[in-house]
């Protein structure tokens, strides 16, 4: 049974437009929460964090939301560039544990 | 600073044989990761190190699979015997306990295939 999920296997965005990525997961003792994005024959590549602590974090384009009540996160890329076409991994522990559980990922492709 | 570097990026045994993936850390990092990758199962982690001591393997198949950590700049993966189903993109990452805790840096990965 898959643990954190991210239902959209794929998304295509418009250059200059919102992209929001969401992420589910069912395990209640998650408390930390990560993206990676990954380019084709590369490894994945950390981007933002957040604790169950917050419900948001900011980091230049790239903002992670996090609703605890629903066990649902989200990433906003604003605006969205060409270079951001990649899989986007999201990534979840608990205790504040190194051992991650990460989802199938999504694939976005942002047009030019 | 040279990142993670993984070798072979690529490997192709036939099944039954010995394989042994290579990992080397960033310089300084006291966490160590093993990843696989597959269309079905996804990213998973196999085992992770803490100073050169596993500290997490319930991620590891089963038996063929073994790592080690001899010291702080070098890891090995073995699977023995391989089998078919072994084939996916093994990663390697690591981390530091500072401020950047839960950034784990990744490898460019080896892709392994068993015929």
């Amino acid at each position: 049974d898959q643990q954190v999920k991210q239902n959209s296997p794929s998304l295509s965005v418009q250059e200059g437009r919102i992209s929001i990525l969401n992420c589910d997961y069912t395990n209640s003792m998650f408390d930390y929460f990560l993206w990676y994005k990954k380019y084709p024959a590369e490894g994945p590549t950390f981007l933002i964090s957040i604790s169950s602590i917050k419900d948001k974090n900011e980091d230049g384009r790239f903002t992670v939301f996090l609703n605890k009540s629903a066990k649902h996160l989200s990433l906003h890329i604003v605006p969205s560039q060409p270079g951001d076409s990649a899989v986007y991994f999201c990534a979840a522990s608990g205790n504040y544990g190194q051992n991650f559980v990460f989802g199938p990922g999504t694939r976005l492709s942002v047009l030019p | 600073d040279a990142g993670v570097i993984q070798s072979p990026r690529h490997e192709v045994t036939e099944m039954g044989q010995e394989v042994t993936l290579r990992c080397k850390p960033i310089s300084g990092h006291d966490y160590l990761f093993w990843y696989r990758q597959t269309m079905m199962r996804g990213l998973e982690l196999l085992i992770y190190f803490n100073n050169n001591v596993p500290i997490d393997d319930s991620g590891m198949p089963e038996d063929r699979f073994s790592a080690k950590m001899p010291n702080a700049s070098f890891s090995t993966l073995k699977i023995q015997p391989s089998e078919p189903r072994d084939s996916a993109v093994y990663f390697c990452a690591s981390s530091l306990r500072d401020t950047d805790f839960y950034e784990q840096y990744f490898g460019p990965g080896t892709r392994l295939t068993v015929t």
